[in-house]
């Protein structure tokens, strides 16, 4: 079967522009999720979707994050104005079974975000 | 330290030994779970266990978790050039209810051929 897509791979900007990101998950599942990865750290979840509706957006900066996924399917994260400290992989997972967690989630290869 | 937090940090072996990585968290979990993420790719799971569950085996990967010092280890046997990654264990957190993964910030391992 087909993995997390993600677009793009790469992308540089400048700090108080405006990206953003795409992610289709695996076919069939529920839950879709977006993480920040700061170059030698782990993941740090962003917003957590079940479906088209927001489960956990807790450590996702507001004023400057957003992310939507209105169709239950493929999703957008957006940064707007972007800074310098925003400069990290952006990385999308997918899992089948939702409001569980003892699921595996599937990753994508990441979106590497570079703000100068 | 941070829920889920390797050690150590990196680890450098020779192809054939074994590699042993450590993780510790702080809150009560359902499970644990630890993933592989090679250099400039994303994460791939390798292994869940429950926490009812004291040790887990699946191919060259052994996993233990001990709920009373909150603590988990992942070996991997005789190991493999192609297993130089980052591996991070990840925890969900029942005191909070939350479900979603809070990963640790990884073990560097590289395996000298």
């Amino acid at each position: 079967e087909a993995g997390v897509a993600q677009s793009p791979r790469y992308k540089i900007i400048e700090k108080r522009q405006s990206v953003a990101f795409w992610c289709n998950p695996i076919s069939g599942h529920a839950t879709l999720y977006w993480y920040q990865q700061i170059l030698g750290q782990g993941p740090k979840l962003l917003i957590q979707f079940q479906n088209n509706g927001v489960v956990d957006d807790s450590q996702l900066p507001k004023d400057r994050f957003s992310a939507e996924r209105l169709k239950g399917v493929d999703s957008t994260l957006k940064i707007q104005p972007a800074k310098l400290e925003d400069s990290a992989v952006y990385l999308c997972a997918s899992s089948f079974l939702a409001g569980v967690s003892y699921n595996e989630q599937f990753f994508g290869p990441g979106t590497r975000l570079t703000v100068l | 330290s941070q829920q889920g937090e390797e050690d150590p940090q990196a680890l450098s072996i020779q192809e054939g030994e074994n590699a042993t990585m450590n993780c510790s968290y702080k809150t009560s979990i359902n499970n644990l779970q630890w993933y592989r993420q090679n250099s400039g790719r994303g994460l791939v799971h390798l292994i869940l266990i429950r926490s009812n569950e004291r040790e887990k085996h699946s191919g060259r990967l052994r996993v233990t978790l001990d709920t009373s010092k909150k603590s988990s280890s992942l070996l991997i046997t005789a190991s493999r050039a192609a297993d130089t990654a980052s591996y991070f264990c990840a925890t969900d957190n029942v005191d909070t209810g939350r479900r979603a993964l809070t990963f640790g910030s990884g073990t560097r391992l590289q395996v000298q051929p």
